[in-house]
């Protein structure tokens, strides 16, 4: 079975710029999740789908970031325009199902972002 | 709101055995999950507690007391390879998003 795949793995790009990034989730997986990791940090939430909708996007800074999974399958998350502070790890997950039973995720392998 | 932590570090002996722990205060809780993290890698799933009580799977357990929202990852027969960071994270009651701790980087010495 193949796993969560992520594009472009690295990015560096200047502040101001806007940086888009890829994920395809596991066949079959109704839920997907993006994740943004800085370093020496756990994982923190940024937006959760199920399917094509949107469940939770309440750390999702709006301002900059935005993030779209059209046809429920692929997702992308895009930021414009990027700060210093967004350099992380970028870490998409998916799951079978959402909701109340037991769910592991399984994460890609995350696109490093620097912004200079 | 959600709190979670666990040690930031710890070392250990290759052959020797290690506790990590994790302690929580959240509003409706549904589940803890510990997944180790090799630098520079995605987190994978180690295992999972919604009841009270030790699950074993192999030399990893993991315990968890919900009336004391306290969970341990115990590592036994330590190898050079579980060199890595665990991370603790919990499950709200609706939905299946995850609230990660900060995460604890592990050291395992000859």
């Amino acid at each position: 079975e193949a796993g969560v795949a992520q594009s472009p793995r690295y990015k560096i790009i200047e502040k101001r710029q806007s940086v888009a990034f890829w994920c395809n989730p596991i066949s079959g997986h109704a839920t997907l999740y993006w994740y943004q990791q800085i370093l020496g940090q756990g994982p923190k939430l940024l937006i959760q789908f199920q399917n094509n909708g949107v469940v939770d996007d309440s750390q999702l800074p709006k301002d900059r970031f935005s993030a779209e999974r059209l046809k429920g399958v692929d997702s992308t998350l895009k930021i414009q325009p990027a700060k210093l502070e967004d350099s992380a790890v970028y870490l998409c997950a998916s799951t079978l199902l959402g909701g109340f039973s037991y769910n592991e995720q399984f994460f890609g392998p995350g696109t490093r972002l620097t912004v200079l | 709101g959600q709190n979670i932590d666990q040690p930031t570090e710890m070392t250990a002996t290759e052959g020797a055995i290690v506790q990590i722990n994790c302690t929580y205060q959240t509003s409706g809780f549904n589940g803890l999950f510990w997944y180790q993290q090799h630098a520079g890698e995605a987190p994978t799933f180690l295992s999972y507690n919604v009841l009270d009580g030790l699950e074993e799977k192999g030399r990893f357990s993991s315990f968890l007391s919900r009336s004391k929202g306290y969970s341990y990852l115990l590592l036994k027969e330590l190898q050079m390879k579980d060199s890595a960071s665990y991370l603790c994270a919990v499950r709200r009651q609706a939905g299946n998003m995850l609230t990660f701790g900060g995460g604890t980087r592990l050291m395992v010495k000859p």
